[in-house]
Order: structure tokens, then sequence, then C-alpha cells
């Protein structure tokens, strides 16, 4: 059954501290991960990673994917209040054409 | 640029009633998911709907349908609605298999 897991499922940091956000997929074959943000409702886009982009940076978020390991992190440096959100990974699979959705990482951070 | 809009913003309805929920794709999207996202669970993929056709559709009973039409515009509907389809319904857009960007959501609640 095609998955994807992320964690930890909920994290609580310090304004500054650097976090790193995990996603393992297990995904018929694979097509695109993709990263996104989920503040009150709606997901907003953060990056897609294929396998001819397998990292990828924005101000202080980054994502690499990992394809022998079947993973993808987040990296966000020196965290501030609003960072605090959902992170959603997500995964697409040309098997189905689904995206598969994990269940998301709560980021909360303290001034 | 407008992006994703739903309607409406959040519908009350009684057990075994219909719901109809609305997505206006971004212009020039052709592609519009649905996801049903139930409280303290992820996002699960409902259909998918590519230049008027329905492309895909998740693990869900045949009581969620849907279309889209001629100007990629699509509407969800739930017949016989279950108390446990409670949730908030998140529409995306994409232009065939790019990254999808979401709606603000429809928050259906069943009583």
């Amino acid at each position: 059954e095609d998955k994807v897991v992320q964690s930890p499922l909920s994290l609580v940091v310090h304004e500054g501290d650097t976090v790193t956000l995990n996603c393992s997929y297990e995904v018929t074959n694979f097509r695109s991960l993709l990263w996104y943000k989920q503040e009150k409702k709606a997901p907003t886009f953060l990056f897609m990673l294929t396998s001819s982009g397998i990292e990828k940076k924005s101000g202080r978020l980054s994502s690499i994917l990992d394809k022998k390991e079947l993973s993808s992190i987040l990296n966000i440096t020196a965290t501030q209040t609003g960072d605090s959100a959902i992170y959603l990974c997500a995964v697409e699979g040309a098997r189905y054409d689904q995206f598969y959705f994990g269940t998301g990482t709560s980021l909360t951070v303290i001034p | 640029e407008a992006g994703v809009t739903q309607s409406p913003t959040h519908l009350i309805k009684t057990r075994g009633q219909q719901a109809t929920l609305r997505c206006s794709p971004i212009s020039g999207h052709t592609s519009v998911y649905w996801y049903q996202q139930a409280l303290g669970l992820g996002l699960q993929f409902l259909l998918w709907y590519d230049e008027g056709e329905e492309r895909n559709r998740g693990n869900f009973p045949p009581r969620f349908s849907g279309r889209q039409f001629p100007n990629y515009s699509s509407e969800l509907n739930v017949n016989a609605l279950e108390l446990e389809d409670s949730a908030l319904y998140l529409c995306a857009s994409s232009y065939y298999r790019s990254e999808q960007y979401f709606g603000p959501g429809t928050r259906l609640t069943v009583t």
C-alpha cells in the first residue's frame, strides 16, 4: 500500500532554532515529492522535488530528496514565530496518478 | 493573479441531505483536485479532474461525485450525508501534474 509518513508528529522550538522535518514514502512509480505549509486552512506550496531536482532552497527553508532512502527532509534555519504551522509532505505516484499526503508535522515556534 | 476560490466557506447539513461544494481554479490551470481533511487525519485524495474528465478517484464511496465544467471550475457533490463526512474539503488546481495550489476550503458540518 502506498503511503507517506512524516516525523515528528509535532515539534516545539524557540525562535532562532534550526529544525529538520522528515518525510519517508513508499509510493509506486515515484514522480515527485512536494512540501506544503498549512497555517489556517489552505496549504501553501513550498517546494517540489523530482529526480532531476533533488535539492531546493528558498530563504531560510531548504529541502533535499534522497531517492535511495525514499525520504526527504525540510530544514528551517533561524526559525521565527511565523513559521508555526503544519508542514505537509505529499508524494505523487505514477501508478495510480495520485498524490499521497502525510499527516503532517505540527511546528510551534516560541518567542 | 487570483488564487483558487471555493464556496461556500461553511456549510451545515443534516444526515441524509446532499451537499454541493464549488471550486474555481487559477486561470490557466486545467486540473482540479478535491481532498478531504477530517479532524486529526491527513489530506485524503478524493477526485482529480483534468480537461473536463474524471482522471482518478480515491478510496471513497460513489456518493462522493463531481464534475468539471468547460471553464475548468468544478463541483463536488456528496449525497446521503453521514456524520463522518464532516470535514474540511480542499480544492487544489494545477497545470497538469505540476504543483498544486490550494483554495481556502469549505468546512462541511453534518448534524
